[in-house]
């Protein structure tokens, strides 16, 4: 069964700061999708950036970044210029190709200083 | 755009007492999710549908949980009778196809007293 691991329950950085989060995840195939979401107090989980396991290149989307390692089966996340709307819960989550069940990890929840 | 919409917001209700959810997916989205999650926790899906068809309800607790998707448009989850554990948030999901991306509703906060 796959697993998405985040070990780090919370995180905290000053604004305009550079924070990365970590997450890991365990799986035997070799097509599947990976994705950070973004749940802010509002409860609604906002996808932030997505990435195929095909691609070698490491997506991006604006101040956020993810770094791709597929042979360790790791997909970090780092937010550049931290803002305080960044503050919120932040999830890892993996789908298997040809599978349509989404696994997410715990969450980090992630606070950004003034 | 609309996005994902769920209703209510909140609900706090006794336990035994029967519950009901409600969704309405993003217009011409093809498969919508229900998913539990408890606090601290990422969310579980509970079931997916394939416009009108359950093709995955292996984690809904059938005992006391019911859904349907009538028209393959809006769903509605219902609990009947709620317990105490399940107390949580109960969110909705919607994709263009099976295999696509998930646009989530803001959930409902479901508190059993």
């Amino acid at each position: 069964a796959q697993t998405v691991t985040q070990s780090q329950p919370e995180m905290s950085v000053q604004e305009a700061e550079t924070v990365t989060l970590s997450c890991t995840y365990d799986t035997s195939e070799n097509n599947y999708y990976l994705f950070w979401y973004k749940q802010p107090p509002s409860r609604q989980m906002i996808l932030v950036i997505r990435q195929e396991a095909y691609k070698q290149q490491n997506a991006t989307e604006n101040r956020f970044s993810v770094n791709f390692q597929k042979a360790a089966k790791s997909f970090s996340l780092k937010i550049s210029d931290s803002q305080l709307g960044d503050t919120a819960m932040y999830f890892c989550a993996f789908i298997q190709g040809g599978s349509e069940k989404l696994v997410f990890g715990k969450g980090t929840k992630l606070t950004v200083n003034p | 755009e609309a996005g994902v919409v769920q209703s209510p917001r909140y609900k706090i209700i006794e336990k035994k007492q029967p519950v009901a959810f409600w969704c309405n997916p993003i217009s011409g989205h093809n498969t919508l999710y229900w998913y539990l999650q408890n606090l601290g926790q990422g969310p579980e899906l509970l079931i997916r549908y394939e416009n009108e068809e359950a093709v995955d309800d292996s984690q809904l607790p059938k005992d006391r949980f019911s859904a349907e998707r009538l028209k393959g448009v809006d769903s509605t989850l219902k609990i009947q009778p709620a317990e105490l554990g399940d107390s949580a948030v109960y969110l909705c999901a919607s994709s263009l196809t099976s295999a696509g991306i998930q646009y989530f509703g803001a959930g409902t906060r479901l508190s059993v007293l």
